[in-house]
This record gives C-alpha cells, structure tokens and sequence, in this order.
C-alpha cells in the first residue's frame, strides 16, 4: 500500500512559472525523499530531508518538511520544459525499506 | 563511475512461466532494493539484500524471490507469472547498511510484459 499521497496528480505550467507539489504521509519518518522519473524510466534522486529539517535547497529546487502536519512540499522556481516529469516523494520510517506515494505528474509547457 | 544496471531492458513473458531479472549496483554500494512499479502508480518495495541475505520484504507472495552475489549484484526471480506481475521493476542502490537513513540510487528497470 501507499504511504503517501501527492497532490495534485497533474499539473500543468507554463515555461518560467513555479510548480509546487505536495506529499502528505501516514506515520512518523526518519527522513523524506523526493525524486523525479522521466517517461517510465528510472527514478533520479532530487533532495533528502531529515525529519528534524524544516528546508532544505538544492539548486532550483527547494523542499520544506512539516512533521506536525505529516506533510512536505517540493518547489521548482523557473520551470523549464527539461522539468516535465512525475515527481514522487518517498519516506522512510527506520526500517530498510521506502514508501512511495502515488506521484505528481508536471507538464512545463514552452 | 557506472550507475545503478539492469538487464534485461524489455521483457515478454507468458502466464505460467519464471523470469529473472539482473541488478548491478553503483560502485561502492553494497545494499540492493528490487520495486515494482505498475503503470500510474508509484513504485512498491519488494524486499533488500544486504551482505547476501534477505533483509526486509515487502508485501509479495514467495512467487517473488531474490539472490545477491559476493559481488553485491542481485537477481530477482518471479515464478508462475501472473497477467497482474507486469510491470516496470526498478532496482536501487545504497552504499551502507545504515538505518534506512541513506539515499537510493535507482537503475533505469526492466519493463516486463506478461500475457
């Protein structure tokens, strides 16, 4: 089963614009990753944020982590076409294994 | 430095029949994950190896079984072959056995096809 949950499922922007996507989750994480996967390929790994990290950056990316709320957010500022993907997050809770959520699929329209 | 390999990259099989699948991980790491992927959906854990051992599963009948070799590669065996078993499985690697703290690295899947 799903740990997490991303929302929205798809969301198209225009080229220059930012997109933010969200990740909410069920149980307490040791950490939080985001990746990014181009046409049903191999995943990339983006950021890994520690569950006592509020942000983390990372280049044009920058992801924010609210333990409270069970929740993080992924922000690309200045979108480029190259973006377009499905971004998933992804939490561990001191196990070995990764729990993926159902990811977001972004279009970054030229 | 050579990446997380899978091999093969594209696979069709039929009900019924076994398929093994081939994983190197990056150099320098010694911890394979195998997911499995449907389509839309995101991946699912399947189980780690770890110093030729199965660490963790996931919740996957026995038809899915794995093996890792002195060299940390890994294979991931799927018998009796259900239409519901194709998918994109994704194989990924750590360079510690730490808590589950560590960064994944994934190869680019093998797609398989079941009819």
């Amino acid at each position: 089963s799903q740990q997490g949950e991303e929302d929205p499922q798809a969301l198209s922007i225009q080229e220059g614009e930012n997109a933010t996507m969200n990740c909410s989750y069920k149980t307490s994480i040791n950490n939080l990753q985001w990746y990014r996967q181009n046409s049903g390929r191999g995943l990339v790994h983006l950021i890994l944020i520690r569950s006592n990290e509020r942000e983390k950056h990372s280049g044009r990316l920058r992801v924010t982590l609210d333990t409270s709320k069970k929740s993080s957010s992924l922000l690309i500022t200045a979108s480029r076409a190259a973006d377009t993907a499905s971004y998933f997050c992804a939490t561990n809770s001191g196990t070995y294994k990764y729990i993926f959520g159902t990811g977001t699929r972004l279009k970054v329209l030229a | 430095d050579a990446g997380v390999t899978q091999s093969p990259t594209h696979l069709i099989k039929t009900r019924g029949q076994q398929v093994t699948l081939r994983c190197s991980p990056k150099s320098g790491h010694d911890t394979v994950s195998w997911y499995q992927q449907a389509l839309g959906q995101g991946p699912q854990f399947i189980f780690q190896y770890y110093e030729e051992e199965e660490r963790q599963r996931g919740n996957f009948p026995d038809r899915f079984s794995g093996h890792q070799f002195p060299n940390y590669s890994s294979e991931l065996n799927v018998n009796a072959l259900l239409l519901g078993d194709s998918a994109l499985y994704l194989c990924a690697s750590s360079p510690m056995a730490g808590g589950g703290a560590d960064t994944q690295y994934f190869g680019p899947g093998t797609r398989l096809t079941v009819l």
